[in-house]
């Protein structure tokens, strides 16, 4: 079975400063690892994924997810958070050549002005 | 937004009523996924289709049945339905084992 945890319900960051949000995933096999946001009333949207290759992925809206094997984590990161940036980060996981995602419970992000 | 629509964007309907759920897909894909979203879970996958064939079924109460009519349309059929069935119903649409693109979401409310 797949799994994915995300320690922090919530992270409040100041405008400005850098955003992390923590995944730590569990599956069988070669893991493909995404992060998706959720704004408010929308539906989720793709922002960068893991499959093979370099371990730190760059993305969309200056986000990047770095991949650490030995500690199956794939945290997303981003340098300066925008007030913009707040609403609701999913990681997912899936094993290669897998067609079934599983989701973490998600991570509010809120940034302060 | 995405190339993923789903109507209607919000429904009320009572447990015995039946209704459907929409989803389109203009990405050219061939696998298509119900989700559902509630409140204090996680998203559960539902139902996978692959060119048109049901893949996965994740469990789901018979009141929820799916259908894929073509690569591009994806149906939820609903009929009585529990209030705990409340939530955002969200379709995706992917190449087969690659990145999922979801549509905006259904929210239903069963009085």
């Amino acid at each position: 079975a797949q799994s994915v945890a995300q320690p922090e319900d919530q992270v409040n960051v100041a405008e400005g400063n850098p955003l992390t949000v923590k995944c730590t995933y569990s599956v069988s096999g070669n893991p493909y690892l995404f992060w998706y946001v959720q704004y408010p009333n929308r539906g989720l949207q793709f922002l960068l994924k893991y499959i093979t290759g370099d371990n730190l992925v760059k993305g969309s809206y200056g986000f990047e997810a770095e991949f650490n094997k030995s500690q199956t984590s794939f945290h997303l990161k981003k340098p300066t958070a925008l007030v913009s940036d707040s609403a609701l980060y999913f990681c997912a996981v899936n094993k290669a050549a897998g067609n079934k995602l599983t989701f973490g419970g998600g991570t509010r992000v809120l940034v302060k002005p | 937004e995405t190339g993923v629509t789903q109507t209607p964007r919000h429904l009320v309907m009572g447990m015995t009523n039946k209704k459907s759920l929409k989803c389109e897909q203009h990405l050219g894909h061939n696998a298509m996924y119900w989700y559902k979203q509630s409140a204090k879970k996680p998203l559960e996958l539902m139902f996978v289709y692959n060119f048109k064939e049901q893949t996965e079924n994740n469990s789901v109460p018979s009141r929820f049945s799916p259908e894929c009519p073509n690569s591009s349309h994806l149906f939820l059929h609903l009929h009585t339905l529990q209030p705990e069935d409340s939530a955002l119903y969200l379709c995706a649409s992917s190449h087969p084992k690659e990145t999922q693109y979801f549509g905006p979401g259904t929210r239903l409310l069963v009085l």
